[in-house]
């Protein structure tokens, strides 16, 4: 069984633009969710996608924002990049909602903002 | 506010050597439990989760944490560490009304010494 997949591996931006990060899901898998792991700050809860609706958002700014398919993949779009928006961007999906689903993460994104 | 700390950034132990890492959380309701591993350059993976029940709890490779209500504590061990048990873990926090939300303490890096 494939486990979560995401694209690109490595992304590098300069400051002011815009960068699109993608994660498959786990097969049969419907709730997806971002964690942004950012160096000194810890993994922290970016959004929560379930059925195609955001279900949760952490404490990040609205340029901060994405999306959920008809076929569970989701996007992580950051606008206007920050310096500090460099990171490594982790995307997890679960069997089903709530807190005791188990969360399966993918190997990340990393986010370099020049 | 909800809240997990890992008192200890960096341990290192032994090969063969017993190990505990700590963990403990701040949470008003009744929380779920978990322990991820990191590899360098990979995702999380789970180590093994309480929800309720047995306050002690086995999981993969080894290793087994105990839930003490009374100590608001989580902490991991394992008998005998392996090389290849080199990483960094994570402890998490999620409850029913957080959304799928997983709140993270920052990290223990573990290194193992020959």
């Amino acid at each position: 069984e494939a486990g979560v997949t995401q694209s690109p591996t490595h992304l590098i931006k300069t400051r002011g633009q815009q960068a699109t990060l993608r994660c498959s899901p786990i097969s049969g898998h419907t709730s997806v969710y971002w964690y942004q792991q950012a160096l000194g700050l810890g993994l922290q809860f970016l959004l929560w996608y379930d059925e195609g609706e955001e279900r949760n958002r952490g404490n990040f700014p609205p340029r901060f924002s994405g999306r959920q398919f008809p076929n569970y993949s989701s996007e992580l779009n950051v606008n206007a990049l920050e310096l500090e928006d460099s990171a490594l961007y982790l995307c997890a999906s679960s069997l089903g909602t709530g807190a005791y689903n188990e969360q399966f993460f993918g190997p990340g994104t990393r986010l370099t903002v020049l | 506010a909800q809240s997990v700390t890992q008192p200890d950034i960096h341990i290192t132990v032994s090969e063969g050597a017993s190990l505990e890492l700590r963990c403990n959380y701040s949470y008003g309701a009744t929380p779920y439990l978990f322990w991820y591993v990191q590899s360098p350059g990979q995702g999380l993976q789970l180590l093994l989760k309480y929800f309720s029940g047995d306050t002690l709890v086995q999981g993969i490779k080894g290793f087994e944490a105990e839930f003490k209500r009374s100590q608001s504590s989580f902490n991991l061990r394992k008998p005998s560490v392996h090389w290849s048990d080199a990483a960094e873990y994570f402890c998490a926090v999620g409850a029913y009304n957080q959304g799928g939300k997983l709140i993270f303490g920052q990290g223990t890096e573990l290194s193992v010494k020959p």
